[in-house]
């Protein structure tokens, strides 16, 4: 069955500092990979996604991904984290009939 | 551009009443819509998919006949809570594509509902 694990429920990073969100996946076929983050009172954002070809993916606000087939990895990095950045962030994972699955997400917070 | 509204933002009702929570694609036409509840501190669980005329498709566990899904045009889906108990307070979140962009969904804010 398909899974999405994120293994950190909640990182605090002081703001300058660089971050790294861990996603996991488990998915039978080449999957369609996304990172969302999720601000108060806001939908869910797209921040970046992957569906094929180099494995590093930029997004917006300066975040990156990497997608690792061999260890089924696709983590969210960036390297200088800002105050604004404090949110729930979700990896999911999607299918041909377009379903999402989420991770439970890593809720981020900034220290000046 | 693909903006998805919610309406409304939060509601609280008495437990036995029914709920109407409103998904509207306000700059595109969503040819789907998901309905997603959200717990807290938990992941969004995908309820339902559904395409505009036609009937919606349930996630395996969710109660079709308790949640109704109504997706009567290209731009508004209605998720109604019918007969609303405590334990169906969550937070509810709907989603749209367009068929454009595969597989990306433009996510509504979100509606609080609490059952008293």
């Amino acid at each position: 069955a398909q899974s999405v694990t994120q293994p950190d429920i909640h990182i605090t990073v002081s703001e300058g500092a660089s971050l790294e969100l861990r996603c996991n996946y488990s998915y039978g076929a080449t999957p369609y990979l996304f990172w969302y983050v999720q601000s108060p009172g806001q939908g869910l954002q797209l921040l970046l996604k992957y569906f094929s070809g180099d494995t590093l993916v930029q997004g917006i606000k300066g975040f990156e991904a990497e997608f690792k087939r061999s260890q089924s990895s696709f983590n969210l990095r960036k390297p200088s984290v800002h105050w604004s950045d404090a949110a729930e962030y979700f990896c999911a994972v999607g299918d041909w009939a377009d379903k999402l699955i989420f991770g439970t997400g890593t809720r981020l917070q900034v220290f000046p | 551009g693909a903006v998805v509204s919610q309406h409304p933002s939060r509601v609280i009702c008495k437990s036995g009443t029914s709920v109407k929570i409103e998904c509207r694609s306000l700059d595109f036409q969503a040819t789907t819509m998901f309905w997603y509840r959200q717990f807290p501190k938990k992941s969004l669980m995908l309820m339902a998919t559904s395409n505009e005329g036609s009937k919606a498709t349930y996630e395996q566990g969710v109660e079709k006949d308790k949640f109704l899904i109504n997706h009567a045009s290209l731009t508004l889906s209605t998720l109604t809570v019918t007969s609303a108990h405590p334990e169906d307070s969550s937070f509810y979140i709907c989603s749209a594509t367009s068929g454009e962009a595969y597989n990306e969904q433009f996510f509504g804010p979100g509606t609080r509902l609490t059952v008293l």
